[in-house]
């Protein structure tokens, strides 16, 4: 099945500092999802991309889909604590069911 | 609106004893429902997913299974639990048509 390579597995930033993840694919992805799980917590949904190229933002979040649909990027301006956590992106493997496909995670963690 | 029950919180298990975890959700209608496990700062293991009721599908050989009993029902169980069944428990769900998973809070497993 499709398979997401998820980069780098961790970062630790001091606050103030940008972060960047990126999740790659050898086939083509269908749309890309990207979920944050604080420590301890559950996976919470952040944003869907599903066209070529396309860019969001939330607040200091950037999400990005490559122009191929094979990579995407979250990007956070100027770390904060609270952006701690594992930011996973997940593939929709397609089908009826919406069956995803998540990477490994990027364990984020930001120094006060 | 929507909401998602999983129990027990945490459970401490010897090898060889049954496991019994439940998640419901509240506030919609045949839902495809999924358990994914976690192992300690790894990423989500889809097990199972259901798209109805009395229909499931597993994802990797195993010592588990699911059951769907009702529609907004799903039990993970075991007979025997094995050392290696320690994880976080998730359960999610989602809407037919739509790829975005809502998360329960978890079922945390320790077997001794």
């Amino acid at each position: 099945g499709q398979q997401v390579m998820q980069i780098p597995q961790y970062q630790h930033v001091q606050e103030g500092e940008d972060f960047t993840t990126y999740c790659n694919s050898s086939t083509t992805l269908s749309n890309i999802q990207w979920y944050k799980q604080r420590p301890g917590g559950h996976p919470v949904f952040l944003i869907q991309l599903v066209k070529s190229g396309e860019v969001k933002k939330q607040k200091r979040l950037t999400f990005q889909f490559g122009e191929a649909k094979k990579n995407s990027s979250l990007h956070i301006t100027a770390t904060q604590t609270t952006d701690v956590g594992t930011y996973f992106c997940a593939d929709n493997s397609g089908g009826s069911n919406y069956k995803l496909t998540f990477g490994k995670g990027t364990l984020l963690t930001v120094n006060p | 609106s929507q909401t998602i029950h999983q129990w027990p919180a945490t459970l401490v298990q010897p090898v060889g004893s049954p496991l019994s975890l439940e998640c419901t959700v509240e506030g919609t209608s045949n839902p495809n429902l999924y358990w994914y496990r976690q192992a300690a700062g790894r990423g989500l293991q889809l097990l199972f997913y259901s798209v109805g009721i009395g229909q499931i599908s597993s994802e990797v050989p195993q010592n588990l299974s699911a059951s769907r009993p009702q529609d907004r029902q799903f039990i993970l169980s075991s007979k025997k639990l094995l050392l290696s069944d320690s994880g976080f428990y998730l359960c999610a769900w989602n809407s037919q048509g739509r790829a975005t998973q809502y998360f329960g809070p978890g079922t945390r497993l320790l077997v001794l």
